[in-house]
């Protein structure tokens, strides 16, 4: 069983559409990442929420949190084809080690 | 200023064979990380390192995977006797400190093809 599920798995849109992409758990999360990664590439950072209810914008992009914290999103305004890519969702476990747990994945496919 | 550095990026190896990856972190990062990805899922923890010490293993770090971190600085992973099912992309990152949100800088990874 999956400890983070990502939806959908793939998406292909065309440039300027919106998107939403869903990460959901049973459980609930003390704080919740979302990276970036670029085929061939490692995966980048692009936020942290950490408070039930929080809403991050960063450019085009806005992460929220559920209000519950078992949950989050990411809305792409107008996407363009630089957003390309495996958008992750990820969580820690094991304390303060550090250590992340990573869904499988969402693929943005944005087509000029 | 430079990010996580790992080679080589890309190694085929026939069934078999040995290989090392080798990772320099963030140079003041103290913390170092392994992790694995397969073709369709998200990176999988395989062992992280807080300075020389080797605090925790996954299980799917078999006996033929060995990680070290001599001086706490760069760390090699190797792959004795690989197997077709080892095909993946060998992710390192590395952090600063414990950090409660646990954020990871990540290399550009070396993926491995094993024929």
């Amino acid at each position: 069983t999956q400890l983070l599920e990502q939806s959908p798995q793939f998406l292909s849109i065309q440039e300027g559409e919106n998107l939403t992409v869903y990460c959901n758990s049973s459980s609930v999360f003390s704080s919740l990442q979302w990276y970036r990664q670029e085929p061939g590439e490692g995966p980048v950072l692009l936020v942290t929420v950490v408070t039930g209810g929080e809403v991050k914008k960063l450019k085009r992009l806005t992460f929220q949190f559920g209000d519950a914290r078992k949950d989050s999103s990411l809305h792409i305004t107008a996407a363009q084809p630089g957003d390309t890519g495996l958008y992750l969702c990820a969580l820690p476990y094991g304390g303060s080690q550090g250590n992340l747990i990573f869904g499988k994945g969402t693929k943005l496919s944005v087509k000029p | 200023d430079t990010g996580v550095s790992q080679d080589p990026r890309h190694k085929i190896t026939k069934r078999g064979q040995n290989v090392t990856f080798r990772c320099d972190p963030i140079s003041e990062h103290n913390r170092l990380y392994w992790y694995r990805q397969t073709l369709g899922q998200g990176p999988e923890f395989l062992t992280y390192f807080q300075n020389e010490a080797q605090l925790e293993k996954s299980r799917l770090l078999s006996d033929r995977f060995s990680a070290e971190r001599p001086k706490g600085s760069f760390s090699t992973l190797e792959i004795q006797r690989t197997e077709q099912g080892d095909s993946a992309m060998y992710l390192c990152a590395s952090s600063i400190r414990i950090s409660a949100t646990g954020e990871l800088f990540f290399g550009e990874g070396s993926r491995l093809t094993v024929l």
